[in-house]
């Protein structure tokens, strides 16, 4: 069956560090792979999607970055974080485009 | 483009108590409809879904129904219980013109007291 982990839980960060969170999927190829973001109080706010390997799209600008070095493997990631980007981030994948996706049990990301 | 609006929350409910919560959604073309819940420090959880008009997804005694003429997929529940009490997001899936989008809801908080 397949599997998506995400990590960490949980990250305290200053204000100006680098971020650096990574998502894996187990037991499916060639996933389509997406990082969410949900703010206290709100929805969910997709902000990257992949196809497949190298290939990202985004779907809002901001300080943010994602990257998908390998099949199965996807990073969201800052140079400097912001206040703003706390919230809990989430990854999902789906074998389509157009149907469900599965979620990984998310990061909760304070800056401080 | 694709757009989400559910009732607003929280929700607060006795056990036992009949659940509505309303979906509705725009979108072009067929897109597939989804509930997802969400339980408190924790990653969504796919539900139950409906891929095409009249549909009925159902799953844990919840249900929803694609309704093409209205745009809608209400969630519903006959009997709730404690264990039901999370936050509940409505979702449509449509992928076409090389685009892809999942659209979520707001979200609906629902409290189930004993």
């Amino acid at each position: 069956s397949q599997t998506i982990h995400q990590w960490p839980a949980t990250l305290v960060q200053p204000v100006g560090s680098p971020l650096s969170l990574e998502c894996t999927v187990e037991g499916t190829s060639n996933p389509n792979l997406y990082w969410y973001r949900q703010a206290a109080g709100r929805g969910l706010q997709l902000l990257f999607y992949s196809v497949g390997i190298g290939q990202i799209s985004s779907e809002v600008p901001q300080n943010l970055s994602a990257s998908r070095p390998q099949d199965r493997q996807f990073i969201l990631s800052s140079k400097k974080l912001l206040l703003s980007d706390s919230g809990f981030y989430l990854c999902a994948w789906s074998v389509f485009r157009g149907t469900e996706a599965f979620f990984g049990q998310g990061t909760r990301l304070t800056v401080v | 483009g694709d757009s989400v609006t559910q009732m607003e929350g929280p929700v607060t409910l006795s056990e036992e108590a009949f659940l509505t919560i309303n979906c509705t959604y725009t979108a072009t073309g067929y897109p597939s409809l989804f509930w997802y819940v969400q339980y408190p420090g924790e990653g969504l959880q796919l539900l139950l879904k409906a891929t095409k008009a009249d549909d009925k997804g159902s799953n844990k005694g919840f249900e929803a129904t694609y309704r093409k003429e209205t745009t809608s997929f209400h969630l519903e529940k006959g009997s709730v219980q404690v264990s039901d009490s999370a936050v509940y997001f409505c979702a449509v899936a449509y992928s076409g013109a090389g685009s892809y989008q999942l659209t979520f809801g707001k979200g609906t908080k629902l409290s189930v007291i004993p």
